[in-house]
């Protein structure tokens, strides 16, 4: 069946470092991609997708291409904030079904 | 626009007792709902598709029986753990899809914050 893989974390970093959080997918077909993000106590929000091979999905700083030739959708931001802290999921569609990465936890340090 | 809430955001029970989490869409319609199950720094797993209307999908190893799920309306969906016993323990959250005709008309699941069972 289709399974996505992230980097272990949790991963801390300090302010304005530079972000890579690794994303592959195993799938049969053409998925849609996508990353979402978890703040504290609130639920999983749509951080940015992309639907097909060589899309780019980017939003509030974060950035994610659609790699079909390795099988990956890594998650970067080039400056990151205190604010960015959160647990981050790499999902592949399945139809109108998601299925997720393990997540992984961000940890910025002022 | 697009909130879906949880209630309760926390529970504990007591085993072999029954627990009802309720998702709700706050500002729109979802025909579809989904409920899913995470485990301590593990990932979501799908339990079941809730559709409104009809009886809800669920996957391959939950047992329909002890994870009731009721999609009485277009904005509201029920799980209730039957019979809960500790291994139940866990973070449920659910998930609502905007109906096609309403005024959101993404194609896109937005989350409630999760509730959170300890079964003792």
């Amino acid at each position: 069946g289709n399974s996505v893989t992230q980097m272990e974390g949790p991963v801390t970093l300090s302010e304005e470092a530079f972000l890579t959080i690794n994303c592959t997918y195993t799938a049969t077909g053409y998925p849609s991609l996508f990353w979402y993000v978890q703040y504290p106590g609130e639920g999983l929000q749509l951080l940015l997708k992309a639907t097909k091979a060589d899309d780019k999905g980017s939003n509030k700083g974060f950035e994610a291409t659609y790699r079909k030739e390795t099988t990956s959708f890594h998650l970067e931001k080039g400056s990151v904030q205190v604010s960015d802290s959160a647990v981050y999921f790499c999902a592949l569609s399945e139809g109108v079904r998601l299925v997720f990465g393990q997540g992984t936890r961000l940890t910025i340090n002022p | 626009g697009a909130v879906v809430s949880q209630h309760p955001s926390w529970v504990i029970c007591k085993s072999g007792t029954s627990v009802k989490i309720e998702c709700r869409s706050l500002d729109f319609q979802a025909t579809t709902m989904f409920w899913y199950r995470q485990f301590p720094k593990q990932s979501l797993m799908l339990m079941a598709t809730s559709n409104e209307g009809s009886k809800a999908t669920y996957e391959q190893g939950v047992e329909k029986d002890k994870f009731l799920i009721n999609h009485a309306s277009l904005t509201l969906s029920t799980l209730t753990v039957t019979s809960a016993h500790p291994e139940d323990s866990s973070f449920y959250i659910c998930s609502a899809v905007p109906w096609a005709g309403g005024p959101i008309s993404y194609n896109e699941q937005f989350f409630g914050p999760g509730t959170r069972l300890t079964v003792l």
